[in-house]
């Protein structure tokens, strides 16, 4: 069975970093199609990086730069690095899987950047 | 501003027909990308509706389909219930260099 748990979220000041993990189950990170995907309070989904089982990964221009997807193949997780974090950085980030749609979701971690 | 446009609600009574469209463009749904459909409840995770445009993962109920044509995708909900009150969102691929994957602003369904 695939399960994917999100956690690392919490409040965090402007300007700051965090880094969210996502551990998966049932399947390898390695040669997974995963990826990040957000949700500001009360709004819709945003698309925040996806990476291939190839190593290729994608941002959208809205964080570019500042965030970064990687895996850890021994701990069979995903993470999401986060730098210079913005007020509207704030929203519950998602990791999700599958092949070329997400089929699978974890639960979501909550992120809440403010001073 | 989503790069796929949902409309931001939509109503209908139980056992009534309801629409939701998704609108792109020819960088996304036009260039012949596949569009997938996610209904969060609330409080929850998205879970993916329907997929490859028509597609019903095991367990949704036929109730629920999808349709592509053009620039533009539809999901249909017949036979409405109460369970179906939830906000839906469209998700397709853009081939501009301002994000590869995209999503409708999605639609709230209320169920009268």
């Amino acid at each position: 069975e695939v399960r994917l748990v999100e956690s690392g979220g919490g409040l965090i000041l402007p300007g700051e970093s965090l880094r969210l993990s996502c551990a998966a189950s049932g399947f390898t990170v390695s040669d997974a199609y995963i990826t990040w995907v957000r949700q500001p309070p009360g709004k819709g989904l945003e698309w925040v990086s996806l990476t291939y089982s190839g190593g290729d990964t994608y941002y959208p221009d809205s964080v570019k730069g500042r965030f970064t997807i990687s895996k850890d193949t021994s701990k069979n997780t995903l993470y999401l690095q986060m730098n210079n974090l913005r007020v509207d950085d704030t929203a519950v980030y998602y990791c999700a899987t599958g092949s070329g749609k997400f089929d699978y979701w974890g639960q979501g971690t909550l992120v809440t950047v403010s001073s | 501003q989503s790069v796929l446009t949902q409309p931001p609600s939509v109503s209908g009574a139980p056992g009534q027909r309801v629409t939701i469209s998704c609108t792109g463009s020819s960088s996304n749904i036009g260039a012949g990308y596949d569009v997938h459909w996610y209904q969060q409840l609330p409080g929850a995770a998205p879970k993916l509706l329907l997929y490859r445009n028509n597609n019903r993962p095991s367990g949704v109920p036929d109730r629920f389909s999808g349709s592509k044509s053009g620039t533009s995708a539809s999901l249909a909900i017949t036979g409405l219930q109460a369970e179906d009150d939830a906000d839906y969102y469209c998700q397709s691929y853009d081939s501009s260099l301002s994000g590869l994957v995209v999503f409708g602003g999605g639609t709230k369904l209320t169920v009268l």
